[in-house]
């Protein structure tokens, strides 16, 4: 069964240093999310992709980060200069769109938890 | 604005007993879906169940159930003859139809975690 992936599944990181977060999606997905939870919260969105652009992107979502589909198959959150209150899991997620029984589900990864010290 | 509320920070039962999890949402979009997701203690989130806004069927699968009532607003969830491995925290999520731009994201609510003991 198809699913989504992300790499590395833990990461450590300074304070001020740039991370990359990976994800592969479900390949016939055409919608690709990215949600953050800090620990003991609950999960929030923080940015959806579409055609190769921005859908949406929540208030989290400011200047430091950012998204690509570099090559029709990955898809990262990078984030510019990382801070204390970055630390958490952050999850993939892709659907399918279009018809069908399963359009409007999201595939989530088994996301990256990301400490920053 | 759409929000979803779990009242239930934690519920802790014995073995065998069933057990529900309160799910209650504020849209204005008139179609939408809900879903639920189970979190256990190694962090991957796996999805239960999805429901139409127009689809108002109870659902049982296996020890679990759901019920929608449009009504009240509310999407409820029963463990059946609850078991250790229940044990994780459960969310309740919405989200809008997905046409006229919307994305599709997904409200989370702030999860219930259910400890279930032998």
């Amino acid at each position: 069964e198809p699913e989504v992936t992300q790499t590395p599944s833990h990461q450590v990181t300074q304070m001020g240093q740039e991370v990359i977060l990976r994800c592969v999606p479900i390949s016939n997905h055409l919608y690709f999310y990215w949600y953050r939870q800090i620990l003991g919260q609950k999960v929030e969105f923080l940015v959806s992709f579409y055609n190769n652009e921005i859908s949406e992107k929540s208030e989290i979502f400011d200047d430091q980060f950012s998204v690509e589909r570099p090559d029709g198959s990955n898809f990262t959150l990078k984030i510019r200069s990382t801070k204390l209150e970055d630390s958490a899991m952050y999850f993939c997620a892709s659907r399918r769109g279009a018809g069908g029984s399963l359009a409007n589900e999201q595939f989530f990864g088994p996301g990256t938890r990301l400490t920053v010290l | 604005a759409q929000k979803v509320t779990q009242a239930q920070t934690e519920i802790s039962v014995v073995e065998k007993e069933d057990v529900t999890l309160d799910c209650v949402y504020e849209t204005r979009d008139t179609t939408y879906y809900l879903f639920w997701y189970k979190q256990p203690p190694s962090g991957e989130l796996v999805f239960l169940i999805r429901r139409n806004s127009f689809d108002e069927q109870n659902e049982i699968s296996g020890r679990y159930s759901w019920n929608f009532q449009k009504s009240t607003s509310s999407f409820n969830f029963t463990i059946t003859a609850s078991q250790v491995v229940d044990s994780a925290v459960y969310f309740c999520a919405l989200s809008e139809a997905g046409y006229g731009g919307a994305t599709n994201k997904l409200i989370f609510g702030t999860g219930t975690l259910l400890a279930v003991q032998p």
